[in-house]
């Protein structure tokens, strides 16, 4: 079956330093590949996305490349803020005999410090 | 314009109660999801439900139905009340066909069982 594995939290960094959260997945198709983020109270938002392979999703400063060779998925941001201080999660999408199904890894908690 | 919407945000009730809580989407969309967030933050669907076919996950309990009166609305009704059902809940819709199953979501409804 599908699963995505990103790296266990909390992630604490400083003002302006460089993001790295790792996920990678195992799928039995060809997925599309999302990050979502989900600040304090709110429900998840889609950060970015991408449906092949060597796709570059970007958004608010964050990217991401769909590395089919390695199955990986990993968010990167050179500078973060305060203000993305949130729980990102890493999904795939896969067609699953009879509908599409999201699958979330266990999602990383960033808090970003002034 | 709000997208996905759930009612209430907050439901606090005594165990062995029933309780509904109410999605509704102005997409257009053809699928509807319901997910339950534990105090982990970690994601696990329940249902998803499209005008041809309702799937469920086969862990969910069947104290939990879902009702779905029209293509924009994905009610979640729950039975008896216990403990473990506290979590928050949070509703989605897609157009699987055409979106690769991008997701979007509603803001989430705490419950809390007494």
């Amino acid at each position: 079956g599908n699963s995505v594995t990103q790296m266990e939290g909390p992630v604490t960094l400083s003002e302006e330093a460089f993001l790295t959260i790792n996920c990678t997945y195992t799928a039995t198709g060809y997925p599309s590949l999302f990050w979502y983020v989900q600040y304090p109270g709110e429900g998840l938002q889609l950060l970015l996305k991408a449906t092949k392979a060597d796709d570059k999703g970007s958004n608010k400063g964050f990217e991401a490349t769909y590395r089919k060779e390695t199955t990986s998925f990993h968010l990167e941001k050179g500078s973060v803020q305060v203000s993305d201080s949130a729980v990102y999660f890493c999904a795939l999408s896969d067609y699953g005999g009879s509908n599409y199904k999201l699958t979330f890894g266990k999602g990383t908690l960033l808090t970003v410090n002034p | 314009d709000t997208a996905v919407s759930q009612t209430p945000k907050y439901l606090v009730t005594q165990m062995g109660n029933d309780k509904s809580i109410k999605c509704e989407q102005n997409l257009g969309h053809d699928t509807m999801y319901w997910y339950k967030q534990d105090s982990k933050k970690f994601l696990k669907i329940m249902f998803s439900y499209n005008n041809k076919e309702l799937i469920i996950n086969e862990t969910v309990p069947n104290r939990f139905s879902p009702k779905s009166p029209d293509k924009a609305h994905l009610n979640l009704h729950i039975n008896s009340l216990e403990l473990g059902d506290s979590a928050v809940y949070f509703c989605a819709s897609s157009q699987v066909e055409t979106s690769r199953n991008e997701q979007f979501f509603g803001p989430g409804t705490r419950l809390t069982v007494l």
